[in-house]
């Protein structure tokens, strides 16, 4: 079975420094993706980055950078630069390639941006 | 990009009511569309895959005659919490997937007094 685990309850980083949130994921299938997303505490959740398992480089989108270690089967997510409004709670997923392509997802991180 | 609307994004009826939740794709077809629930501070769990055209999958441990979904079109599915009880309280959303990662919709926070 897929899982995603998230260590990290709640973390705090201080304005304009970086931030790794970490994920680790568990499966036996050899492909498979690996997405982070946003949710703020009005509930919606938004699609930060991607990395699919045959991706030969670590995914990057503006301020987001996935640290993707396959051997390690860990997926960090990078926030450069951080801004109060990157303070939300941040979810890891895994979705495993065929069939419905249901996402798996962890327990979150609940990020805080300190001015 | 892809914009999946959920609504209504807030419900609160008295318990023994049913409640129908829609879930849109805007601007792509999803063939395929997913149910979560999320009790707060906790994650997202998947309740059901609906399948245009065809009954849903639910997940192990979801009832299927309390959470009916229909998934009439392409654009559309919809999600009723039958005979809703207070326990039945959660904040639910869907997703959809189109062409690239499944993209959401802004939820609804279901209050059963």
């Amino acid at each position: 079975a897929q899982k995603i685990t998230q260590t990290q309850p709640g973390m705090f980083v201080q304005e304009k420094e970086a931030v790794t949130l970490d994920c680790t994921y568990d499966t036996s299938d050899p492909s498979y993706g690996l997405f982070w997303y946003k949710q703020p505490s009005s509930g919606e959740m938004i699609f930060l980055i991607y990395q699919g398992s045959y991706d030969q480089q670590n995914a990057t989108e503006g301020r987001y950078s996935l640290n993707f270690q396959k051997a390690r089967k860990s997926a960090n997510l990078v926030i450069s630069a951080s801004q109060l409004g990157d303070s939300a709670m941040y979810f890891c997923a895994m979705k495993v390639q065929g069939g419905s392509e249901k996402l798996v997802f962890g327990k979150g991180t609940k990020l805080t941006v300190n001015p | 990009g892809a914009v999946v609307s959920q609504h209504p994004s807030r419900v609160i009826c008295k318990s023994g009511t049913s409640v129908k939740i829609e879930c849109r794709s805007l601007d792509f077809q999803a063939t395929t569309m997913f149910w979560y629930r999320q009790f707060p501070k906790q994650s997202l769990m998947l309740m059901a895959t609906s399948n245009e055209g065809s009954k849903a999958t639910y997940e192990q441990g979801v009832e299927k005659d309390k959470f009916l979904i229909n998934h009439a079109s392409l654009t559309l599915s919809t999600l009723t919490v039958t005979s809703a009880h207070p326990e039945d309280s959660s904040f639910y959303i869907c997703s959809a997937r189109g062409v690239g990662p499944q993209h959401f919709g802004d939820g609804t926070r279901l209050s059963i007094l």
